[in-house]
């Protein structure tokens, strides 16, 4: 049984630029989570989904961040018009519906900007 | 605001002995507290997850204790060893998220020596 797969690994952008991490649960997984990891930061929540629905995006900055999980294929986050304040490391989580559930992490995307 | 603080930031100690480590929350309210650890350049891994309800998890040399009236969490690490060497992460789901957010501490960087 898979576990939670990010890709890519690594992205590179230069500033202006749009970058898409890509995030597929776990097998009967159908709640996702992003979190984002600054340098010298803790993790912090971003959003929350469910297919085709947006639960809590209470931690995305307003512009230029967003995020979609389709009924069908992986969830999206995108970052518009990338800055240098952007270069973190993002991570994606799923869980099976319920309130109780862990959270299983994929090993993450290290975005860097140019 | 729900604040999540773990203690100490940094722990070495030589292999066998028995370690604890602390996680404090401001808020009580909460579904459940989950412990993670974390390799350098890796995902988080879930280690224990303790509801609300309970007062304690196990899993092998793992115990994890709650007392949400106090706000307070500890990871105990029985007859530790190298490959236990790892950042631990404790983080805590608010019942005002629907459970989904997951708020974490800055971690504690555990060294185990041979």
């Amino acid at each position: 049984n898979a576990g939670v797969m990010q890709n890519p690994r690594h992205l590179v952008r230069r500033r202006g630029q749009e970058a898409r991490l890509r995030c597929s649960p776990m097998k009967g997984h159908s709640h996702v989570y992003w979190y984002r990891q600054l340098p010298e930061e803790g993790l912090k929540f971003m959003v929350y989904l469910q297919k085709e629905n947006i639960i809590d995006e209470s931690g995305m900055p307003k512009e230029r961040f967003s995020a979609e999980f389709p009924k069908e294929g992986p969830s999206i986050l995108r970052i518009q018009q990338v800055v240098r304040g952007d270069s973190a490391a993002y991570f994606c989580a799923s869980s099976p519906a319920g309130r109780n559930q862990p959270q299983h992490f994929g090993d993450g995307t290290r975005l860097s900007i140019l | 605001k729900q604040e999540v603080t773990q203690i100490p930031a940094a722990l070495s100690v030589p292999e066998g002995e028995n370690l604890v480590l602390n996680c404090s929350f401001t808020d009580s309210a909460i579904y459940n507290l989950q412990w993670f650890r974390q390799d350098p350049g890796k995902g988080l891994t879930s280690l224990l997850l303790i509801q609300s309800s309970q007062r304690e998890q196990t899993s092998g040399r793992l115990n994890a204790s709650l007392d949400k009236s106090s706000g307070r969490s500890t990871l105990y690490i029985a007859a530790s060893q190298p490959g236990d060497s790892a950042t631990y992460l404790c983080a805590v789901a608010g019942i005002y998220n629907q459970g989904g957010k997951l708020i974490f501490g800055q971690g504690t960087e555990l060294s185990v020596k041979p």
